[in-house]
C-alpha cells in the first residue's frame, strides 16, 4: 500500500525566516513520481514540482528548493526568506508507474507572519 | 480562462436530496479524476476517465455516487441519497497522456453541505 505522511500539521514563521515542510512516503514499487501542490486560502492546488524515483537531484527554484532521498523515503520541501503570499496548506502526493491515482498527504498549514 | 472549471462552486443541500456536480477540464487532457477533501485532509481520489471510459473508482464511491464523461469533454458526478457524510470539497482535476505520472491540473472545487 502506499502512504504519504506530512508530520507538520501546522507551521508558523515570521516573514523572511526559512521553513522546511516534511513529507515521507512508503511504496514497494521501484518506479515513482512524488509532487508538491500549494493549496492557497482560494482553495486551488496548485502544482509545484514532480521528481521521479531515479532522479534524486535536488532542484531549486527561486526561493523554494526540494531534497529528495530514496534512503529515509523522503521529499522534503524548503522555502527560503519566506513572504506572506507563502502563507498556504502545501501538500506532498505519490503516484505509481504502474497506478492511475495520486496519494496525497494531509498537508502542512503555513502561515507566514509579517 | 483555459484552466479547469467545476459549478457550481457551492451546493447545500438537505439530506436525501440528490446533486450533480460538473467539471470542465482543460479542452486537450484525455484524462479526467475526481477527488474528495474533507477539513484538514488531502485529497482522496474517487475516480478517474481515460477520455470517455471510467477506468477505475476507489472504494470510497459507493453505490450513491456515480460519475460520467459522455464525450471526453466534460464530466458530471452525482450524489444520490446525499448524507451528512457527504459534506466535503469536490475536486477535479485533468491531466494530458496516458500515465499518472502526469502533472494534474486542479479546479477549484465544489464545496457540499449536507444538512
Amino acid at each position: 500500500a502506499q502512504k504519504v505522511t506530512q508530520a507538520q500539521t501546522e507551521i508558523s514563521v515570521v516573514e523572511k525566516e526559512d521553513v522546511t515542510l516534511d513529507c515521507v512516503y512508503e511504496t514497494r514499487d521501484t518506479t515513482y513520481y512524488l509532487f508538491w501542490y500549494k493549496q492557497p486560502p482560494s482553495g486551488e492546488l496548485v502544482f509545484l514540482i514532480r521528481r521521479n524515483s531515479f532522479d534524486e537531484q535536488n532542484e531549486i527554484s527561486g526561493r523554494y528548493s526540494w531534497n529528495f532521498q530514496k534512503s529515509t523515503s523522503s521529499f522534503n520541501f524548503t522555502i527560503t526568506a519566506s513572504q506572506v503570499v507563502d502563507s498556504a496548506v502545501y501538500f506532498c502526493a505519490l503516484t505509481l508507474n504502474t497506478g492511475n491515482q495520486f496519494y496525497f498527504g494531509t498537508g502542512t498549514s503555513l502561515t507566514v507572519i509579517p | 480562462d483555459t484552466g479547469v472549471s467545476q459549478d457550481p462552486r457551492h451546493k447545500i443541500t438537505k439530506r436525501g436530496q440528490n446533486v450533480t456536480f460538473r467539471c470542465d477540464p482543460i479542452s486537450e487532457h484525455n484524462r479526467l479524476y475526481w477527488y474528495r477533501q474533507t477539513l484538514g485532509q488531502g485529497p482522496e481520489f474517487l475516480t478517474y476517465f481515460q477520455n470517455e471510459a471510467q477506468l477505475e473508482k476507489s472504494r470510497l464511491l459507493s453505490d450513491r455516487f456515480s460519475a460520467e464523461r459522455p464525450k471526453g469533454s466534460f464530466s458530471t458526478l452525482e450524489i444520490q441519497r446525499t448524507e451528512q457524510g457527504d459534506s466535503a470539497m469536490y475536486l477535479c482535476a485533468s491531466s494530458l497522456g496516458s500515465g499518472s505520472y502526469n502533472e494534474q491540473f486542479f479546479g477549484p472545487g465544489t464545496r457540499l453541505t449536507v444538512l
